[in-house]
């Protein structure tokens, strides 16, 4: 496709609860990137894909949260127990190349924890 | 480690006038810069980007900004304000030579008053 699409829009999960979300990337783009923001603001970075293969998860909370980029399949972000401070607006972006490309980001996915 | 500081959460101009918003970065290579903008339930629009080359650059919607070494900053500008730039403007850095991942800010709101 042309865009990211980013899937379901919104999600509530009572604490405790699994959340997975989903993204379509770009068509022949090979970079995916998983951000979180919180209030409005602070954009936090949690993972990114080189295809199929993590290519850095230094933004990722080691307990609770995966996530996985399978061949033929939209990519998934997938949170374990769910606590009311995941409630956030959760953007994947995609990008065609590594280096010096534009980023584009999917509409997000806002997941409330109740 | 890389950061970025945005002057000013919230700022407000006259529709027809200029529009700043500041931007400082730190960064211990040379930068890829990005302007984003955010309108309500929307994701990430790219506005511009400074890799290389020319340090000024201009953008969409009539927007440019200035990469400036020796101030570590990157400002965003607008000659004349309209009332369709009222969003939260975000400004980031690229950390890595290789994949792309964005530091990014904590925004500034930009409300245009009629």
């Amino acid at each position: 496709g042309e865009e990211v699409a980013q899937t379901p829009k919104h999600l509530v999960r009572g604490e405790g609860q699994k959340a997975k979300l989903y993204c379509a990337p770009i068509k022949g783009h090979s970079y995916v990137f998983w951000y979180q923001q919180v209030l409005k603001n602070e954009f936090k970075f949690l993972i990114s894909f080189q295809n199929e293969n993590v290519f850095d998860e230094t933004g990722m909370p080691k307990e609770r949260f995966s996530a996985k980029c399978l061949p033929n399949s939209p990519c998934s972000l997938e949170i374990q127990a769910t606590k009311l401070e995941d409630s956030a607006v959760y953007f994947c972006a995609s990008s065609q190349f590594s280096l010096n490309t534009e980023a584009f980001f999917g509409q997000g996915t806002r997941l409330t924890v109740v | 480690a890389q950061s970025v500081t945005q002057l000013g959460s919230h700022v407000s101009v006259s529709e027809g006038a200029l529009v700043l918003l500041r931007c400082n970065y730190s960064s211990s290579v040379p930068p890829y810069l990005f302007w984003y903008v955010q309108y309500p339930n929307q994701g990430l629009q790219l506005l511009l980007k400074y890799t290389t080359g020319a340090t000024l650059v201009k953008g969409i919607n009539g927007f440019e900004a200035e990469f400036k070494k020796s101030e570590t900053s990157f400002h965003l500008t607008k000659p004349s304000a309209h009332m369709s730039d009222a969003a939260e403007y975000f400004c980031a850095v690229s950390v890595s030579a290789g994949a792309q991942k964005l530091v990014f800010g904590q925004g500034t709101r930009l409300t245009i008053n009629p």
